[in-house]
């Protein structure tokens, strides 16, 4: 079945890079997205990458992507106080059903 | 270009009774879809509506029922509801054609008493 799985915390200091890892089970996840949800609000669309790239950078962000071993990662560069937040996986095959992974708490100390 | 638009974005029901949100996507977006988030289940997928078509449904029961306008608004209903209901509905839109950026709402908080 669907599946996507995150760890649940990051604790980053303040100017380093984050690294925040999933992985998901469906190979036939052909679109793989990253959200971020603040308290309280919705999810913000970060980036996302098609399955048949390797890597895709966009300003602080870059996606890794390793289809092999079905693992995705999003690295933000230089993180400050304000990325903290909760960051989603998601994975969506030929439809916008989206299969969301837990979600990974990243805290961002000065 | 305005967002995802969702109303209202507070509510509070009785158990039993019934509610209806309601979703603006983008405009020119044509794909409108809903997923429900609790702290137990996390984001879970409702349903997909393209061109006032159903497209794809979650596993969730049929008291939860949505519908898409011919303007791509949409909205869905939950019947009966039940404390378990209380959640976080978002709403997400996008053009529609395979593989398209996913853009969500703000959501609404519903709490069931």
């Amino acid at each position: 079945g669907e599946d996507v799985e995150q760890s649940l915390f990051l604790s980053v200091r303040e100017g380093d890079s984050s690294v925040i890892n999933c992985t998901y089970t469906d190979s036939s996840s052909t679109y793989l997205y990253w959200y971020k949800q603040e308290p309280g609000a919705g999810l913000q669309l970060l980036t996302y990458i098609f399955s048949n790239m390797d890597m895709k950078q966009d300003q602080r962000l870059t996606v890794l992507l390793n289809k092999k071993d079905k693992h995705l990662s999003l690295r933000i560069a230089d993180t400050q106080t304000g990325d903290s937040a909760i960051y989603f996986c998601a994975g969506a095959s030929n439809t916008d059903k989206l299969i969301f992974g837990t979600g990974t708490r990243l805290q961002v100390f000065p | 270009k305005a967002g995802v638009t969702q109303t209202p974005r507070y509510l509070i029901k009785t158990r039993g009774q019934q509610v209806t949100l309601s979703c603006s996507p983008i405009s020119g977006h044509r794909s409108v879809s809903w997923y429900q988030q609790t702290p137990g289940q996390g984001l879970q997928f409702l349903f997909e509506y393209f061109s006032e078509t159903q497209r794809n449904k979650g596993n969730f029961p049929g008291r939860f029922s949505g519908r898409q306008f011919s303007n791509s608004r949409s909205e869905m209903n939950v019947s009966t509801l039940e404390l378990g209901d209380s959640a976080l509905y978002l709403c997400a839109s996008s053009p529609g054609a395979r593989g398209n950026t996913i853009y969500f709402g703000e959501g609404s908080w519903l709490t069931v008493v």
